[in-house]
């Protein structure tokens, strides 16, 4: 399987939260990082975690981690129409160059 | 923040050309840039890693001929895409790690979208 997974699509209502959920699988990932890219755009980083946090808030967006499941979630709270975006997780390991390596993304659509 | 560009944005050319693509880090020096490829709805795939001033270091099965990487100065990075063919088009986007500052970290370019006729 793929070393970073995540659902293709997620649909939510605006003014709700939403919860983009992902999982890896090398258990030696330092950093988990969650990207936003627009249509047609470039990467835009989020946030990221370091692997010995169990949680970071960042005003709308709250990351848990959850390292004996090797499970990474980003909460957007009272998501907005401008929130639809592809999110990528993606994980990287210090020992080394610390290159992500990316999910395949999960797509938000955010309805009236 | 820290803005890389990229240039062209977009960029349509007939198979057997070859295309340049600039990436630049325009407030901060970049000692690695890299270069990945996305194609539709798929994930980013890094294709190289380029370090100012040295060879540049490319994934397993990136012929190194075809995409020629030079990173001539610490705020520039450039890939060439050699006689470009239909199964060259895709979205090519770099990003660029700052010299000072964390390493874990990379800045983005908003991507080039590359289209072979």
């Amino acid at each position: 399987g793929e070393d970073v997974e995540q659902s293709l699509f997620l649909s939510v209502r605006e003014g709700d939260s939403s919860v983009i959920n992902c999982t890896y699988t090398d258990s030696s990932s330092t950093y988990l990082y969650w990207y936003k890219q627009e249509p047609g755009a470039g990467l835009q980083l989020l946030t990221y975690i370091f692997s010995n946090m169990d949680m970071k808030q960042d005003q709308r967006l709250t990351v848990l981690l959850n390292k004996k499941d090797k499970h990474l979630s980003l909460r957007i709270a009272d998501t907005q129409t401008g929130d639809s975006a592809i999110y990528f997780c993606a994980e990287s390991l210090s020992g080394g160059s610390y290159i992500p390596t990316f999910g395949r993304g999960t797509s938000l659509i955010v309805h009236p | 923040g820290a803005v890389v560009s990229q240039h062209p944005s977009r960029v349509i050319c007939k198979s057997g050309t070859s295309v340049k693509i600039e990436c630049r880090s325009l407030d901060f020096q970049a000692t690695t840039m890299f270069w990945y490829r996305q194609f539709p709805k798929q994930s980013l795939m890094l294709m190289a890693t380029s370090n100012e001033g040295s060879k540049a270091t490319y994934e397993q099965g990136v012929e190194k001929d075809k995409f020629l990487i030079n990173h001539a100065s610490l705020t520039l990075s450039t890939l060439t895409v050699a006689s470009a063919h239909p199964e060259d088009s895709s979205f090519y986007i770099c990003s660029a790690r700052a010299a000072s500052g964390s390493q874990e970290t990379q800045y983005f370019g908003p991507g080039t979208r590359l289209l072979v006729l």
